[in-house]
């Protein structure tokens, strides 16, 4: 069973930097294209980056210089390295795995505050 | 980006009666293989979304059959044959054709 858990978030200052954990289970995440989407406090759904095969990886506009996305073949995990923190960028976290064209797995969400 | 755009948003329904969801994108969403990648997304309250249907009309494992998706190019479709109290939350359409994926503004769905 395919399982996705996230961990990291947290209250954080305005400037300040986060790492998000994604724990996989049920799949490698080394042999899939693994993505972090976001949901603003009641708002929808936005993409924010993905990590491909080959280990390129591609950014929301909003979010480039500031945002990074890896993974740790070893550990089984996806991460996002979230610096320059800033109040808009508040919201749930979501880790998901790509599936050609869909989403076909989602976490459970973690969420991230920015606020002084 | 392509903007996908839904409607209605709002979207007030009796028990055991018909829905219906409209998506449409602003570009064709019909991919260099054939393919259509239109996915649609249940987000009951406080969970995380869940797929439904993927490349225009597949149900997911464990979807109840009263979901259907429809649609072609530009404007697509989600209909629920009947609501039932765990219908209740928002949905959403995901373009995965074109990159970035983009999703809709969501339609929430709750009980008359």
């Amino acid at each position: 069973e395919v399982q996705l858990v996230e961990t990291g978030g947290g209250l954080i200052q305005p400037g300040g930097s986060l790492r998000l954990s994604c724990v996989a289970s049920g799949f490698t995440v080394s042999s899939d294209n693994m993505m972090w989407v976001r949901q603003a406090p009641g708002k929808g759904l936005e993409w924010v980056s993905i990590i491909y095969g080959g280990d390129s990886a591609y950014y929301v506009d909003s979010v480039k210089g500031r945002f990074t996305i890896s993974r740790d073949r070893s550990k089984n995990t996806l991460y996002l390295q979230m610096n320059s923190l800033r109040a808009e960028d508040t919201a749930i976290y979501y880790c998901a795995k790509d599936a050609t064209g869909s989403i076909d797995y989602w976490g459970q969400g973690t969420l991230v505050t920015v606020s002084s | 980006d392509v903007v996908m755009t839904q409607s209605p948003l709002s979207l007030p329904v009796t028990l055991g009666q018909p829905a219906s969801i409209s998506c449409s994108s602003s570009q064709s969403l019909v991919f260099s293989n054939g393919n259509t990648y239109l996915n649609w997304f249940q987000q009951r309250p406080g969970q995380s979304p869940r797929r439904l249907i993927y490349t225009v009309s597949n149900r997911d494992s464990g979807v109840p059959d009263r979901f259907s998706g429809s649609g072609s190019g530009t404007d697509f479709t989600l209909k629920i044959s009947r609501v039932e109290a765990e219908d209740i939350g928002v949905y959403y359409c995901m373009q995965g054709t074109h990159w970035p994926y983009t999703f809709g503004q969501g339609t929430k769905l709750e009980i008359k």
